[in-house]
């Protein structure tokens, strides 16, 4: 039973186009979401959050933005740069389990 | 260190083998995480601790996983009779502060991992 689901294994991007990164979570409790970076043989590193009273939330290139309704986040990052490329994770919690619950990651790729 | 450093980077162990992954958290984090990686996927919690306490080891998949933090500082995973279904990369994670209070704007710092292959 996957909580948090990243559909698309990989997603290529032209460099300097947007990139949408989707990510979709069953759990009507989680009110805390993260996205994490992570380049080969190095691990995960924090890149953007949000909180459930929000819909939004923006830092330079990185914008989350969250549906509650539909249960739904999502990560663009704009303009895409090639150190862009890494696989994304979305992660979710809740205060009556503070445990992460990560999805399976999405690989972008930025062509040049 | 400037981050969480973790040993050995690579580890290959014959199948019924002990293993130990060290986990060296940044100076002064309070909270302490491991997690396993298996290919493809994300990571999985296996095992908290703040300080020296174990808070939370509920996702240790069986008793032959055991982890320990002894003066709140490195922290130790233990595998005994290492099986093949074990072979994952193993992830340490710190934070400043711990749940529920740092639950948000306490991100987790993770060190490169260890990857365990078991034949």
């Amino acid at each position: 039973d996957q909580q948090v689901k990243q559909n698309s294994p990989s997603l290529s991007v032209q460099e300097g186009r947007i990139s949408i990164l989707n990510c979709d979570y069953t759990n009507s409790m989680f009110d805390y979401f993260l996205w994490y970076k992570k380049y080969p043989a190095e691990g995960p590193t924090f890149l953007i959050s949000i909180s459930s009273i929000k819909d939004k939330n923006e830092d330079g290139r990185f914008t989350v933005f969250l549906n509650k309704s539909a249960k739904h986040l999502s990560l663009h990052i704009v303009p895409s740069q090639p150190g862009d490329s890494a696989v994304y994770f979305c992660a979710a919690s809740s205060d009556s389990n503070y445990q992460l619950i990560w999805g399976a990651g999405t690989k972008l790729i930025i062509k040049p | 260190g400037a981050g969480v450093s973790q040993s050995p980077r690579y580890k290959v162990a014959k199948r019924g083998q002990d293993v130990a992954l060290r986990c060296d958290p940044i100076s002064g984090h309070v909270s302490l995480f491991w997690y396993q990686q298996a290919l493809g996927q994300g990571p999985e919690f296996l095992t908290y601790f703040q300080n020296e306490a174990q808070l939370d080891k509920s996702g240790l998949p069986s008793d032959r996983f055991f982890a320990e933090r002894p003066e709140g500082s490195v922290s130790t995973l233990k595998i005994q009779r290492t099986q093949q279904e074990d072979s994952a990369v193993y992830l340490c994670a710190s934070s400043l502060l711990g749940p529920p209070r740092g639950r948000k704007n306490s991100p987790l710092h993770f060190g490169n991992g260890t990857r365990l292959t078991v034949t």
